[in-house]
């Protein structure tokens, strides 16, 4: 199976802030990387597939990009909405696996 | 338009059964794989079953293999999860999930709560 880390787990910072979150594949999923917010009680909302098409309706603050087995969340300018919890999803054939989440707290 | 809409969750004690189900619509149903997904309370995304177009290849994560039976009926547009002999950690939102040929989509989830 393939395995998806995610780092960090946890990350502080401010309104206004550029953060990035990483994801990395144990082995090339090619593109099918996807990247999701989640709040609690909901379920996780699509921001990116594809690894760095942004899906309809998503802010053009975040960004995804990488291949093979290196891939990146970024957000550029961080708004009070966005500070929740973070996923990565690889897609590749007939498989799924996620990273561990990143928590995105306010500093 | 994609929808996805499960059902069927509750409160069942150790050891029983329940069946949860998902009602897609909005996408020809029959020409997808289809995926559960389920999230325990305050953990992750954790991938629990897939099943081919027809029914006919099915996968498990380990930690539900035996217990857990997914299904579909194209006919009726629907995506099923027999769940049995249930533990307690097998509480959690199950999600269905629709691999479609770029992207994903998901359901709201319906929660299922293994206690005495």
């Amino acid at each position: 199976d393939i395995q998806m880390t995610q780092s960090p787990s946890t990350l502080s910072a401010s309104v206004g802030d550029r953060v990035t979150i990483t994801c990395r594949a144990s082995e090339s999923i090619s593109g099918w990387l996807a990247w999701y917010q989640q709040k609690p009680g909901k379920a996780p909302r699509l921001l990116i597939y594809k690894a760095s098409t942004l899906e309809s309706g998503v802010p053009s603050r975040f960004s995804g990009s990488g291949s093979g087995t290196e891939f990146t969340l970024s957000i550029s300018s961080l708004q009070p909405d966005d500070f929740a919890t973070y996923y990565c999803q690889q897609y590749n054939s007939y498989s799924q696996t996620f990273g561990q989440g990143t928590k995105l707290e306010i500093k | 338009e994609v929808q996805l809409v499960e059902s069927g969750g509750g409160l069942v004690q150790p050891g029983g059964s329940l069946r949860v189900s998902c009602a897609a619509s909005g996408f020809t149903f029959s020409t997808y794989w289809m995926h559960w997904v389920r999230q325990a309370p305050g953990k992750g995304l954790v991938w629990v079953s897939r099943i081919n177009t027809d029914g006919s290849t099915t996968s498990y994560a380990d930690s539900v293999k035996g217990r857990f039976t997914i299904s579909r009926d194209n006919a009726k547009n629907t995506l099923y999860l027999q769940m049995n002999s249930l533990r307690a950690e097998d509480t959690a939102v199950y999600y269905c999930v629709l691999r479609g040929v770029t992207k994903l989509y998901w359901g709201q989830g319906t929660l299922v709560t293994v206690s005495s």
